[in-house]
């Protein structure tokens, strides 16, 4: 069973960095067949996507924070991580890592296509000085 | 990128059927046959309940089912049950590997 984990400070000062990583255990983050993605949800709304990024490397952000995030992987690790530069209080919101399927399985063939199937527990980062 | 368009909020008696609709631009739904749903409980994280607009994963119940005509893919939910009371998020493929959801709605269980 795939388990994604989301670590971090819960506290971020304001024109600071949020930086997050997510850990993948029980399976391997070097696979082509996903993408390993961000998800925010400020307290009370809704969802937001923030980007992805695949076992290569290769990166895709919301244009609306592209300026302010990037978005790596460590395969040696098993994990992924998130910068997002220049926090405000509008930055505040829970923070999920999730898995996004953007291919076929090696060995199952089409398992569906952009979806997120797996998601971590999410951390709560608060922008406050 | 512009958020997918649901209703705030939609209530149903157990036992009766509810429809979320998620409204979306010829970019995303109208375009791409991948549309998925998520079921959020609070303070929890959200569960895939339906991708490529109707297909059910195992484990989810046959109440739930997806469907799209045009631009607005929907999720209905038969038999109501107290357990689905729940806030509700549609998501679409929108090109480029970039991905939009919906502003969510809350259903509540009556």
């Amino acid at each position: 069973q795939l388990h994604l984990q989301e670590s971090g400070p819960g506290l971020v000062k304001p024109s600071e960095t949020l930086s997050l990583a997510c850990t993948v255990s029980g399976g391997s983050i070097r696979s082509s067949t996903y993408q390993w993605a961000w998800i925010r949800q400020p307290p009370g709304k809704g969802l937001e996507s923030i980007g992805s990024v695949d076992y290569t490397g290769t990166t895709y952000y919301n244009p609306s924070l592209k300026s302010r995030v990037t978005i790596s992987i460590d395969t040696s690790k098993n994990q992924f991580s998130l910068n997002l530069r220049s926090v405000t209080a509008a930055d505040t919101a829970v923070y999920y890592c999730a898995r996004w399927i953007t291919n076929y399985d090696t060995l199952a063939g089409y398992i569906g296509m952009y979806y997120f199937d797996y998601w971590g527990q999410g951390t709560l980062v608060t922008v406050s000085s | 990128q512009s958020a997918l368009t649901q209703p705030r909020s939609v209530s149903g008696s157990p036992g009766q059927s509810v429809t979320i609709s998620c409204t979306g631009t010829s970019s995303d739904v109208g375009t791409h046959n991948f549309v998925s749903w998520y079921q959020q409980h609070p303070g929890k994280a959200p569960k895939f309940l339906i991708y490529d607009v109707a297909k059910r994963p195992s484990g989810v119940p046959d109440r739930f089912s997806g469907s799209k005509s045009g631009n607005t893919a929907s999720l209905t939910i038969s038999g109501l049950q107290a357990e689905d009371e729940a806030d509700y998020y549609c998501s679409s493929y929108a090109g480029s590997y970039t991905w939009v959801f919906g502003g969510g709605t809350k259903l509540t269980v009556l």
